[in-house]
């Protein structure tokens, strides 16, 4: 199956510091990337929407000044957290479409970054 | 908007028995339905998915129904093994491209050997 990679895997930085994430499809195109965040013991949710070529779509309640996404190409999305502070600490994970999709919506996920922020 | 809800939300069963976990959704509109299994720490995996045409769908051991009229569809694991222990995930949305499934808030699946 497709391969959504994602790095790094762990990071652990100072609070008001920016860290940037990226995921990258390593097999196939995706024009549509999604961001997750993940508490322990609690479900995906759905951060933004990451379009190549466009403005990400952000979901209510997520800062877009807080959260930069940018999606530069067809197998690469970034999302940086800016000014990062203990409560943005959390398990990031990013999935992607094939662009082709051969008639599937399966989303690829990468393995997620568990950011730790003192 | 999609609203997906899951139970239950723990499942203790014994190694070789089955384990059925169940999910609801909102939106008609909805025509796929995956499930992820999730270990500790690690990836989503895709294990199942089912499209609205269809309402059953097999594989090995993990078999998933769908109910369109009653907007539930179902996962089911038989003759448990340890290994099958993870967090699963339903999830529903519609195939139309750039929109992003809708997930259950999981089900924490423990096989007791």
């Amino acid at each position: 199956g497709a391969v959504v990679s994602q790095h790094p895997s762990r990071v652990i930085c100072k609070s008001g510091t920016s860290v940037k994430i990226e995921c990258r499809s390593l097999d196939f195109q995706a024009t549509t990337m999604f961001w997750y965040r993940q508490f322990p013991k609690q479900s995906l949710m759905l951060m933004a929407t990451s379009n190549e070529g466009s403005k990400a779509t952000y979901e209510q309640g997520v800062e877009k000044d807080k959260f930069l996404i940018n999606h530069a190409s067809l197998t690469l999305s970034t999302l940086t957290v800016t000014s990062a502070h203990p409560e943005d600490s959390s398990f990031y994970i990013c999935s992607a479409e094939s662009i082709s999709g051969g008639g599937t919506d399966t989303q690829y996920f990468g393995p997620g970054t568990r950011l730790t922020v003192l | 908007g999609e609203n997906v809800e899951q139970h239950p939300s723990t499942l203790s069963v014994q190694e070789g028995d089955s384990a059925v976990i169940k999910c609801t959704y909102s939106d008609s509109a909805s025509n796929y339905f995956p499930w992820y299994k999730q270990e500790l720490g690690k990836r989503p995996q895709l294990i199942i998915d089912i499209r609205s045409n269809v309402g059953e769908k097999k594989d090995q051991r993990i078999a998933v129904t769908l109910n369109k009229t009653a907007k539930h569809f179902s996962l089911h694991i038989t003759e448990t093994q340890p290994e099958d222990s993870a967090v699963y995930f339903c999830a529903a949305h519609l195939y139309s491209g750039n929109t992003p499934p809708v997930f259950g808030k999981g089900t924490r699946l423990s096989v007791i050997a």
